[in-house]
């Protein structure tokens, strides 16, 4: 059965902190990994990774992929209390429907 | 552009009874998802749609219908609702591309079946 999971469950930092998220997957027919972040409301794209080794940035965010482990890792460096929120790992699979599958997500606390 | 809109916003509902969420996107985007998502679950797949007319079975189907009979809305019934409906409804859009599909989320509808 394809399972993303996501560790750890829950996370609290102080600001200023830097931070890892991890997820791992198990899919067949793997095509991307998506980042969402998840504040009150409606989850929000961060990133998309189709290839290994090759790191997205955004601002003091950034994300890699392993297609061999099967893993990726998001960081956030010098975390700031708006950085508070649920963060999302998803996988799309080579499926022409766009379906995708998710972790349970990890939920960050940033204390000022 | 609104981009991905719901309603309604909150709902409470009795065991029983049902109801209708409508998802709205103004983006012109081919496929559409409804997802819930409860604590600790992430996000779970209901139902979808790869086009006009077209629906399909997610994860988790089991008590809800769907319809999508225009382009721009994709409809999620309950028809006789269960307390373990309770949950925050998601509905979703994205682009037929060839490549990855990143998905567009709309707020959310935060439902209660007593």
């Amino acid at each position: 059965e394809d399972k993303v999971v996501q560790s750890p469950l829950s996370l609290v930092v102080h600001e200023g902190d830097t931070v890892t998220l991890n997820c791992s997957y198990e899919v067949t027919n793997f095509r991307s990994l998506l980042w969402y972040k998840q504040e009150k409301k409606a989850p929000t794209f961060l990133f998309m990774l189709t290839s290994s080794g090759i790191e997205k940035k955004s601002g003091r965010l950034s994300s890699i992929l392993d297609k061999k482990e099967l893993f990726s890792i998001l960081n956030i460096t010098a975390t700031q209390t708006g950085d508070s929120a649920v963060y999302l790992c998803a996988v799309d699979r080579s499926s022409n429907t766009g379906k995708l599958i998710f972790g349970q997500g990890t939920t960050l606390q940033v204390k000022p | 552009n609104a981009g991905v809109t719901q309603t309604p916003k909150f709902r409470v509902l009795k065991t029983g009874q049902s109801m209708t969420l409508l998802c709205a996107q103004d983006m012109n985007h081919e496929y559409m998802y409804w997802y819930r998502q409860d604590p600790g679950m992430g996000l779970r797949l209901i139902h979808y749609s790869v086009g006009e007319g077209t629906t399909a079975k997610g994860e988790v189907p089991d008590g809800y219908n769907v319809s999508r009979l225009k382009k721009q809305n994709f409809l999620l019934g309950l028809e006789s609702a269960a307390p373990s409906q309770t949950s925050v409804y998601f509905c979703a859009s994205s682009y037929r591309w060839t490549g990855v599909y990143e998905q567009y989320f709309g707020p959310g509808t935060r439902l209660t079946v007593t």
